[in-house]
């Protein structure tokens, strides 16, 4: 998906460990979202963004924190991570819905 | 009661078949209502958005709403093998300061067998 760019693919980390999730989009939306995917419990928001500057929790926001860098980049961090957090992790934009989503990151939280 | 409920199948069809995906709600308050495909290892693309009640149409795609009985159905004619995948229905409403977040169904994974 050209428009949403998610690095990196796939993440192996220790619990405790941190990292941060990129996402980059060149649609021009002002709306950015982060969901996770678990099997058997669909996608959940963690966080979200309307527009640059402003951020607010979603659904499942306890252990992450997140970055409206500018329009176009919106970060997600995992502090510590915990094996809870095993999840695929997409990124999405959009105008006033989530359109356009990227393939994803696979982080697994031995 | 999940705000929104969606037979996760698997659900097999023969190619040429006419395919009917079905979600139901409990939030009466929600008036859009979106159908996004995912192809495996991929992330959903949104498929077909509709307001409030009635059929919408777009190719081979039927989206209905019916919000009397609070449920929302996909429709694909002449199925395609390339159908196979999960479909995911997702709702939300409008509120004063732009609209609430989406709530997905779980999803229902479709084959299309040639």
């Amino acid at each position: 998906n050209a428009g949403v760019t998610q690095t990196p693919k796939f993440q192996v980390l220790k619990t405790g460990q941190s990292m941060t999730l990129q996402c980059a989009q060149d649609m021009n939306h002002n709306s950015m979202y982060w969901y996770r995917q678990d099997p058997g419990m669909g996608l959940r928001l963690i966080y979200y963004s309307a527009s640059e500057g402003t951020t607010d929790k979603g659904e499942v926001p306890n252990g992450y924190n997140v970055s409206r860098l500018n329009k176009r980049e919106f970060s997600l961090r995992l502090e510590s991570a915990a094996p809870s957090q095993t999840s695929v992790y997409f990124c999405a934009t959009g105008r006033e819905q989530p359109q356009h989503f990227g393939d994803g990151t696979r982080l697994s939280i031995l | 009661q999940k705000e929104v409920e969606q037979d996760p199948g698997p659900l097999s069809v023969p190619e040429g078949a006419i395919v009917s995906l079905n979600c139901t709600y409990s939030n009466s308050a929600f008036q859009y209502f979106m159908w996004y495909r995912q192809y495996s290892r991929k992330g959903p693309e949104l498929l077909m958005y509709t307001y409030s009640s009635g059929n919408k149409e777009d190719g081979r795609f039927t989206a209905q709403v019916d919000k009397s009985s609070k449920y929302i159905s996909l429709f694909i004619r002449d199925s395609q093998p390339s159908d196979s995948a999960t479909y995911l229905c997702a709702m939300n409403l409008r509120a004063v300061r732009g609209n609430t977040p989406l709530v997905f169904g779980k999803g229902t994974r479709l084959s299309v067998i040639a």
